[in-house]
């Protein structure tokens, strides 16, 4: 059974550093077909990808957030993190992780969201 | 960037009845590389279609995606109460995932 989990702080404060961390299990991060995303979505809004990350290590950002944003993994741990400095009030979200296929590029399964605000 | 927007922003239908919505990009995605999600209040969102028209596992066949270049499609030929719900596109090209803005479809 594939699942992914989201853990990080429920409240940051604005130009702090958000740490969030995607826990899967039912699947390896070494596997080759498979990847994680992140993907953020503000209350009452559209869906917004973040980056992503491969078992071979690729990586790829979102453009219009590349320079705040930084993904790694730890396959021993079967986690993905993803940090987003210089965080602002427009960052309040639900952030998702979900898993995404190599050959198709869709997220197969995703975690249940972790709503993040940003305020003071 | 490759820009997708998604028509109309709401739909307003009964069960029963046949849904199409749309999904137009700035510019030529790949066919292997278009996906449709289905979105309900309080949840992560589902894979329905993959590959502009492959079905993720467990959908029903009454869901259906079509499309290529710039246009592509999601059919429900004939909607279930459980249907309405808020679906996205998303597409991957140039090292680069974007989603639509979303179409909502309620019940009439």
């Amino acid at each position: 059974q594939v699942t992914l989990k989201e853990s990080g702080p429920v409240l940051v404060k604005p130009t702090e550093t958000l740490t969030l961390t995607c826990t899967v299990s039912g699947f390896s991060l070494s596997n080759a077909r498979m990847g994680v995303s992140w993907i953020r979505q503000p209350p009452g809004k559209a869906l917004e990808w973040l980056a992503h990350i491969f078992s071979n290590d690729e990586k790829s950002y979102s453009t219009s957030l590349k320079s705040r944003l930084t993904i790694s993994k730890d396959t021993s741990k079967s986690q993905v993190v993803l940090t987003m400095t210089n965080m602002d009030p427009v960052d309040t979200a639900t952030y998702y992780c979900a898993r995404m296929d190599s050959g198709s590029y869709s997220c197969d399964y995703w975690g249940q969201g972790t709503l993040v605000t940003v305020s003071s | 960037e490759i820009v997708l927007t998604q028509s109309p922003g709401t739909l307003s239908l009964s069960p029963g009845e046949r849904a199409t919505l749309s999904c137009r990009a700035s510019q030529s995605v790949s066919s292997s590389y278009l996906a449709w999600y289905q979105q309900k209040p309080g949840q992560a969102p589902r894979l329905l279609i993959y590959g502009a028209s492959s079905r993720a596992t467990g959908i029903p066949d009454r869901f259906s995606g079509s499309g290529s270049g710039t246009d592509f499609t999601l059919t429900i030929s004939r909607l279930e109460p459980e249907d309405f719900a808020v679906y996205y596109c998303q597409q991957y090209g140039s090292s680069s995932v974007t989603f639509g803005q979303g179409t909502k479809l309620e019940i009439k």
